[in-house]
């Protein structure tokens, strides 16, 4: 099993639509959440961080269930320019040496917004 | 404002070759992170570097190794190259306490590798 698990889609919308990516992680002791975006063939770009009380940025909401190890990005009022994979990521860690640095992908959830 | 910095963009081999990647990351970063992604792959996290020290092993092969230079900058040597190591090289960095808490690391654009 994957340590960061998604739905690859493709989702498939039209503009102004909103859209729910869904994430769930094997490792409880994880700490640090986010979601990416990666454009085809580029490189990962950090989106937003993940915090328990959940946070928003603009059309952007993420959400952290810690207890049931789910993660969730909601997008409202979907743009052309939203089209992309967008990636759950969680912080690696060691047991009991907190976060390490190094980030665990999931394999990403694709997002195509049409007109 | 200057990003990550890899070389080459891309890079064609033979199957048994060797290969070199290069990576410069952000000024002040002390950080390097690598990380290989297949053809409709997520990014699989290889090897972390932390001030000149190896600080992470994911899954590289043995076939591979790298190091950080004392100017920060990292070079992934791939030897005996295999058809599946055919995929995208990213390098990214961070500043260490910055990137452990924010999550935010800075990826380079890329190398493509193809072995042939």
């Amino acid at each position: 099993r994957k340590e960061v698990e998604q739905d690859p889609g493709p989702f498939n919308v039209p503009e102004g639509a909103t859209v729910a990516f869904n994430c769930t992680y094997s490792n409880s002791a994880s700490q640090s959440f986010f979601w990416y975006r990666q454009d085809c063939r580029k490189e990962p770009k950090l989106l937003m961080s993940v915090y328990s009380s959940g946070n928003e940025d603009g059309r952007f909401t993420a959400q952290l269930n810690r207890a049931s190890q789910y993660i969730s990005l909601l997008i409202r009022d979907s743009k052309l320019s939203d089209s992309a994979t967008y990636l759950c990521v969680v912080n690696g860690t060691l047991e009991g040496s907190g976060n390490t640095g190094k980030l665990i992908f999931g394999q990403g959830t694709t997002l195509q917004v049409k007109p | 404002a200057a990003g990550v910095i890899q070389s080459p963009r891309h890079l064609i081999k033979e199957k048994r070759e060797t290969a070199t990647l290069k990576c410069y990351p952000i000024p002040r970063h002390d950080t390097v992170y690598w990380y290989q992604q297949g053809p409709g792959q997520d990014p699989q996290f290889l090897i972390s570097f932390y001030e000149k020290m190896q600080s992470d092993k994911g899954s590289i092969p043995d076939r591979f190794s790298a190091q950080q230079f004392s100017d920060y900058h990292s070079e992934l040597n791939m030897s005996s190259l295999e058809l599946g190591d055919s995929a995208l090289y990213f390098c990214a960095s961070s500043w260490a306490l910055t990137g452990l808490n924010t999550g935010e690391l800075f990826f380079g654009e890329g190398s493509r590798l193809t072995v042939l």
